[in-house]
């Protein structure tokens, strides 16, 4: 069983939708990421919280709007997405500060742009 | 860009060793390896990771070249259940943020029978 849960387990959105993404962990983890995986790739960081603050966006587009409300919750609000937006949205955390402690995956919200 | 170079498929025979090999040439004296693996719909699972020192754990082992250029898993005795995708993947450190995974297109796992 993952210590990372992810919410919902798939979406079905439309272009004009407004939709967010939940990630939730209760390991004391004060890192915590989002990464994009399309089929048959493998994933992409997106963006990177530390202490609840943005510390890396990987040149992301607006439409994809992180948050991290807290030290366990991690968003990511959508809207206006394209269908080349379509894909696994996976969710991470770790401890910060330390190369020497693995990330932690959650299983991801699987999502479609119609 | 990928650090890490990974065959694109291998086949093992069920109870036999799946030996993976990861070619990273460019890491560097502070980069760790991390080896997950992905099976179809699931988050990516980790399995192990190491600096220098070869390393041992309960799924796995590690073994890194001694000048840290090439590194191969080792799944003693594979399973069906053993049938992923494999990530090779040198940690790049960022600030102190606890630093960035930067897969490489992993190497697909097939156990047979």
């Amino acid at each position: 069983d993952t210590e990372v849960t992810q919410t919902p387990k798939h979406l079905v959105m439309g272009m004009t939708n407004k939709k967010s993404l939940k990630c939730e962990q209760h390991m004391g983890h004060r890192a915590m990421y989002w990464y994009k995986q399309k089929a048959k790739k493998p994933p992409e960081l997106m963006f990177v919280y530390s202490y609840e603050k943005l510390s890396i966006n990987e040149s992301v587009p607006s439409r994809f709007s992180p948050e991290c409300p807290n030290s366990s919750l991690l968003n990511l609000h959508l809207h206006a997405l394209q269908p080349e937006d379509s894909a696994l949205y996976l969710c991470a955390s770790s401890q910060v500060g330390s190369l020497n402690q693995p990330q932690h995956f959650g299983d991801g919200t699987r999502l479609s742009i119609l | 860009d990928a650090k890490t170079t990974q065959p694109p498929s291998m086949d093992c025979a069920e109870g036999r060793a799946a030996n993976l090999p990861c070619n990273h040439s460019t890491i560097s004296g502070n980069e760790y390896v991390y080896w997950y693996r992905q099976i179809h719909s699931q988050g990516p699972q980790y399995i192990i990771h190491g600096l220098k020192n070869n390393e041992t754990n309960e799924m796995a082992s590690l073994i890194i070249t001694e000048d840290r250029k090439s590194s191969t898993l080792i799944l003693p005795h594979a399973t069906l259940r053993d049938t992923a995708v494999y990530y090779c993947i040198v940690r790049v450190p960022f600030y102190n943020q606890g630093g960035k995974l930067i897969f490489g297109q992993g190497t697909e796992l097939s156990v047979k029978p």
